[in-house]
């Protein structure tokens, strides 16, 4: 079983829709858990960070976390073409210093 | 300010050559992260290092690779005898303190071996 796994996509979603990426992790003793946008060719980068349980709200985005259901989840409201990247999901594992990113999630966003 | 500066962009290495990736940490960060992204994958952790040390390396191949952090100068990320499965994205990250692990990646490090 992998450490953190998402459904590499691709998901495509109209433009000012809903877009829904879903992250689940094996590790219970994780504490912390990111979001990361990449475009292609590019390098990723930090959009949203949550650590308790529950919705936290940044703009457009939204990161929910269960932790009794090992899920992480980010919503992006009224979708832009410009939200079209892959969205890299990372969690920390209980004693270690790094993150782990699952696969990502291809996100396309049709005008 | 500037941010976690990775050189060269772009490198190209016959097989067998070695290759040095640098590193330069955010002012004030200590701690540098190493990851490696294979085409179409996700981003694999490799090292960490604090300056004058490696704390962590347990993503690190056996053979070939290593990584230093010196006191003065940037942190360096060489693979000896590179082959072609080492054709990959190499991405820093750096941190001021173990705990921050919401980083900053550079711009990376687009490694070619032909």
């Amino acid at each position: 079983q992998k450490e953190v796994e998402q459904n590499s996509g691709p998901l495509s979603v109209p433009e000012g829709a809903i877009a829904s990426l879903n992250c689940t992790y094996s590790d219970r003793g994780s504490q912390s858990f990111f979001w990361y946008r990449q475009y292609s060719g590019k390098s990723p980068e930090l959009i949203m960070s949550i650590y308790s349980n529950g919705d936290k709200e940044d703009g457009r985005f939204t990161a929910q976390l269960n932790k009794a259901s090992q899920y992480v989840s980010l919503l992006i409201r009224d979708s832009q073409p410009s939200d079209s990247a892959t969205y890299l999901c990372a969690a920390t594992l209980q004693g270690a210093q790094k993150l782990v990113f699952g696969q990502g999630t291809r996100l396309t966003i049709n005008p | 300010n500037a941010g976690v500066m990775q050189n060269p962009r772009h490198l190209v290495r016959r097989r067998g050559q070695e290759a040095r990736l640098r590193c330069s940490p955010m002012k004030g960060h200590s701690h540098v992260y190493w990851y490696r992204q294979l085409p179409e994958e996700g981003l694999k952790f490799m090292v960490y290092l604090q300056k004058e040390n490696i704390i962590d390396e347990s993503g690190m191949p056996k053979e070939r690779f290593s990584a230093e952090f010196p006191k003065e100068g940037p942190s360096i990320l060489r693979i000896q005898q590179v082959v072609r499965g080492d054709s990959a994205a190499y991405f820093c990250a750096s941190s001021p303190n173990p705990g921050h692990l919401g980083y900053t990646f550079g711009s990376g490090t687009r490694l070619t071996v032909v």
